[in-house]
């Protein structure tokens, strides 16, 4: 079946420094979206991309979607302490009809 | 308008004994999806409906796992025979169409089986 890994799996920065997750689906997908959970939290919707080679800009986050459309990544420039917690990508592929999440990226931000 | 909520938000029960557990949609929304998300993993698909039919029942467990929604909107999450390993926080998400649309979820039932 589907897979969907991310990759680190955890990332601890300075505050003010860059940070980039990576998102790899085993299959082609539909379209695929962001979650951000904070600590004790539920998972809160960022974005979706769904065209190949898509980029979205939030503020200070970048969203792209690779050209094959199995790799996303998700790139925070100039990190605030608010950014702390775990970054999911969660892939819909050709055939199904329901997400697959990845393992997620923790995210520490340090003052 | 309201988002999605789920209750218990905590339930503690033993080994063995059988629970359900609740989840409330965003009015209008016709997908719902029942996931499983253990400590530092990601959520995991348990269910999706559409309306009040099981679309995709592929990621329940086991058969000790069941859920229903008889009028498309509030679900019930059933678990029976409960084991320590179903120990997880179960959450609820809802979208207005189908699995391209945004997902709101709720804040999860923490389940601890002892």
């Amino acid at each position: 079946g589907q897979q969907v890994m991310q990759i680190p799996q955890y990332q601890h920065v300075q505050e003010g420094e860059d940070f980039t997750t990576y998102c790899n689906s085993s299959t082609t997908l539909s379209n695929i979206q962001w979650y951000k959970q904070r600590p004790g939290g539920h998972p809160v919707f960022l974005i979706q991309l769904v065209k190949s080679g898509e980029v979205k800009k939030q503020k200070r986050l970048t969203f792209q979607f690779g050209e094959a459309k199995k790799n996303s990544s998700l790139h925070i420039t100039a990190t605030q302490t608010t950014d702390v917690g775990t970054y999911f990508c969660a892939g819909l592929d050709n055939y199904g009809q329901n997400f697959v999440f990845g393992p997620g990226t923790r995210l520490s931000v340090l003052p | 308008g309201a988002g999605v909520s789920q209750t218990p938000s905590n339930k503690v029960t033993e080994k063995g004994k059988y629970v359900e557990l609740r989840c409330d949609p965003i009015s209008g929304h016709t997908a719902l999806y029942w996931y499983r998300q253990s400590l530092g993993q990601g959520p995991e698909f348990l269910i999706y409906f559409q309306g009040t039919g099981a679309a995709d029942d592929s990621g329940l467990p086991n058969d000790r796992f069941f859920a229903v929604r008889p009028e498309g909107s509030v679900s019930t999450l059933k678990i029976q025979r409960t084991e320590r390993g179903d120990s997880a926080v179960y959450l609820c998400a809802s979208s207005l169409g189908d699995g391209r649309d945004t997902q709101y979820f709720g804040p999860g039932t923490r389940l601890t089986v002892l």
